[in-house]
């Protein structure tokens, strides 16, 4: 099954700066890896995903990169805002590929402070 | 619209009511979830839907029981919880494979439901 690090678990920036936030995962055979937010008082909402057969995608002011080899993920959050203040989880499926009738595992969450 | 409505938003009971936890989309998605998230914690999987048939439980204690009335429906049946069940009630949807294959893994989740067990 699937197992799913994430680090850190708390990331403080300044307004403008960059944050980044890694992931990693056990099974080789997964091929689908969401990043969710979570505001106080919300449920988590998906912000990016990517999937095994590309090694980057870019949204704006978001981007995920994806190393296979290495088994590893990462969040970047460029010019960051105050409203970007939030837990951040990674996740990945349980059961490796296909997704396992759609079990996604969750890293444990970074919990992400702007300041203005 | 990709929104997922739970209600209520709040709830406390005592460990002797029963009540029920009801979620709804209209997306037309045919695989619906049911996750249990402690504070600080992420989401943990309990119960999965696919075609409205129960595909999924993740050994979850039978105080708590799902039911899928229709594919737009998820409601979660309690009774006699405990006080360590207090916690938020995360409802998500996504589309579903075909007819006995995985559902697709984008999932989008509801506000939840925060329950008070006392």
């Amino acid at each position: 099954g699937e197992n799913v690090e994430q680090h850190p678990s708390t990331l403080s920036v300044q307004e403008g700066d960059s944050a980044v936030i890694k992931c990693t995962y056990s099974d080789s055979a997964s091929n689908y890896f969401p990043w969710y937010k979570q505001e106080l008082g919300k449920g988590p909402q998906l912000i990016i995903d990517i999937r095994s057969n590309v090694g980057e995608k870019k949204d704006q002011r978001i981007a995920v990169t994806l190393n296979k080899t290495a088994k590893h993920f990462s969040l970047h959050i460029t010019e960051t805002q105050p409203e970007d203040s939030a837990v951040y989880f990674c996740a990945a499926p349980k059961g490796g590929y296909g997704g396992s009738q759609g079990n996604l595992i969750f890293g444990k969450g970074t919990k992400l402070s702007v300041k203005p | 619209d990709t929104e997922v409505t739970q209600t209520p938003k709040h709830l406390v009971m005592g460990m002797t009511n029963k009540k029920s936890l009801k979620c709804e989309q209209h997306m037309g998605h045919r695989a619906m979830y049911w996750y249990k998230q402690k504070a600080k914690k992420p989401p943990e999987l309990m119960f999965v839907y696919s075609y409205e048939k129960l595909s999924i439980n993740e050994s979850v204690p039978s105080r708590f029981s799902p039911e899928c009335p229709n594919s737009s429906l998820l409601n979660l049946h309690l009774h006699a919880l405990q006080p360590e069940d207090s916690a938020l009630y995360l409802c998500a949807s996504s589309q579903a494979g075909s007819r006995g294959g995985a559902p697709k893994n984008i999932q989008y989740f509801g506000a939840g439901t925060r329950l008070s067990v006392l």
